[in-house]
């Protein structure tokens, strides 16, 4: 089985850093996905990682240790727009992706 | 095109009726999914349709039964649903099965009275 880790809620204020951590246990590991979900929307891609490291798009940038199982997100400069869930996902052999229960990210003003 | 198109985009219906959500995409993507979304949790993967056959089913009840007409259509049939079905169906398409980023589309909002 799969058992995937995310905080439930974080609240950040307007032009800081967040980071959403997202913490693993699979067999089969292929990669790891980040998407973006507002309320009453689809999710939408926000990244892909195979291999160790940090990769940067922009203002979100997403890291992965497949050794520990672990990946996070960094939203840097927030802006009220990236209020939203943020869902991990874990990319796996068995040809699908199981997503975590996602992270509630609230922005304040 | 970019677009994983869904209709209905809201249907209720009763538990004796049977409708149809379908989905569609011309992207050329060779994997069509679907998942189930229930307010404030994230997708649950129903079905993998892997080059328009059936290649996942995660123990689905019967009264969901998937269709893939061809490589760019995805149906899913419902028949004797109950309330607790009443969910987002989301349907997603990537590129080749089990690999890349999956393209949603806006879902269809099913509420069974």
């Amino acid at each position: 089985g799969q058992n995937i880790d995310q905080p439930t809620e974080m609240t950040a204020t307007e032009g800081a850093i967040v980071q959403i951590n997202c913490t693993y246990q699979t067999s089969g590991f292929n990669g790891l996905f980040w998407y973006q979900q507002h309320a009453g929307e689809a999710p939408t891609f926000l990244s892909y990682n195979v291999l160790d490291g940090l990769e940067e798009k922009g203002r979100f940038s997403s890291f992965l240790s497949r050794s520990k199982g672990y990946s996070y997100l960094l939203l840097k400069e927030l802006q009220m727009k990236d209020s939203a869930s943020y869902l991990c996902a874990v990319d796996t052999n068995a040809g699908k992706s199981t997503f975590g229960d996602g992270t509630t990210l609230t922005v304040k003003p | 095109d970019t677009e994983v198109t869904q209709t209905p985009k809201h249907l209720v219906m009763g538990m004796t009726n049977k409708k149809s959500l379908k989905c569609e995409q011309h992207m050329g993507h060779r994997a069509m999914y679907w998942y189930k979304q229930k307010a404030k949790k994230p997708p649950e993967l129903m079905f993998v349709y892997s080059y328009e056959k059936l290649s996942i089913n995660e123990s689905v009840p019967s009264r969901f039964s998937p269709e893939c007409p061809n490589s760019s259509l995805l149906n899913l049939h419902l028949h004797a649903l109950q309330p607790e079905d009443s969910a987002l169906y989301l349907c997603a398409s990537s590129q080749e099965p089990s690999t890349g980023e999956l393209f949603f589309g806006e879902g269809s909002r099913l509420t069974v009275l």
